[in-house]
């Protein structure tokens, strides 16, 4: 059983589209996170949720909207796509917040803007 | 404010060599660290963590890392390389607001 799953793993749309990437866990953890990798493989944090409430807000443009119906699915929904947009976005649960706490990460979403 | 700097985007070892990828954080507060490893197009897995117990942590597949204070640092080495440890490596460092800031990333290449 996959612990931390993303959904599609490959995303090729146009610029202004609207796309989503929907996120799932089943290891029971409280928070979750979304995180983007750049085309230099460079990782930041975008969001994190715990218990369904937003914790971290880093600076992402309006356009990028998270949502999390419950504690096990996060979702990233993202408004009039644009080039720069285009990177892997990993989707990662820990159990609770804390800072000795680990990230478990799903396998990544190719976003491709084209 | 942390930040992690990991030294040498690329490592080249060959196979049965001693791997050591490089890692010296910054932090305000006494850190919590993290070594993952990304194979190609797959996720982060988490090889080690270091949270103020041991100093030499051990890991998966044969890594282990040791946390000196003195150095800042946290370097990650396996005493032999395998085919199947090319990957990307990153160090993490945990910061006071519970998310991670990773380094960026030393991928390693293993020659036969």
């Amino acid at each position: 059983d996959t612990a931390v799953s993303q959904t599609p793993k490959y995303l090729v749309t146009q610029m202004g589209n609207d796309k989503s990437i929907k996120c799932e866990q089943n290891l029971g953890h409280d928070t979750m996170y979304w995180y983007k990798q750049d085309s230099k493989k460079f990782l930041k944090i975008m969001f994190s949720y715990n218990n369904k409430e937003l914790i971290i807000n880093e600076t992402v443009p309006n356009r990028f909207s998270p949502k999390s119906p419950d504690k096990a699915h996060l979702n990233l929904h993202i408004n009039s796509l644009e080039l720069g947009d285009s990177a892997v976005y990993f989707c990662a649960s820990s159990l609770r917040t804390g800072r000795r706490t680990e990230a478990f990460f799903g396998q990544g979403t190719r976003l491709t803007v084209v | 404010a942390q930040s992690v700097t990991q030294l040498g985007s690329h490592v080249s070892v060959s196979e049965g060599a001693l791997v050591l990828l490089r890692c010296n954080y910054s932090s305000s507060v006494p850190p919590y660290l993290f070594w993952y490893v990304q194979y190609p197009n797959q996720g982060l897995q988490l090889l080690l963590k270091y949270t103020s117990a041991a100093t030499l942590v051990k890991g998966i597949n044969g890594f282990e890392a040791e946390f000196k204070k003195s150095e800042t640092s946290f370097h990650l080495t396996k005493p032999s390389a395998h085919m199947s440890d090319a990957a990307e490596y990153f160090c993490a460092v945990s910061a006071n607001t519970d998310k991670l800031i990773f380094g960026t990333g030393t991928r390693l290449q293993v020659f036969p």
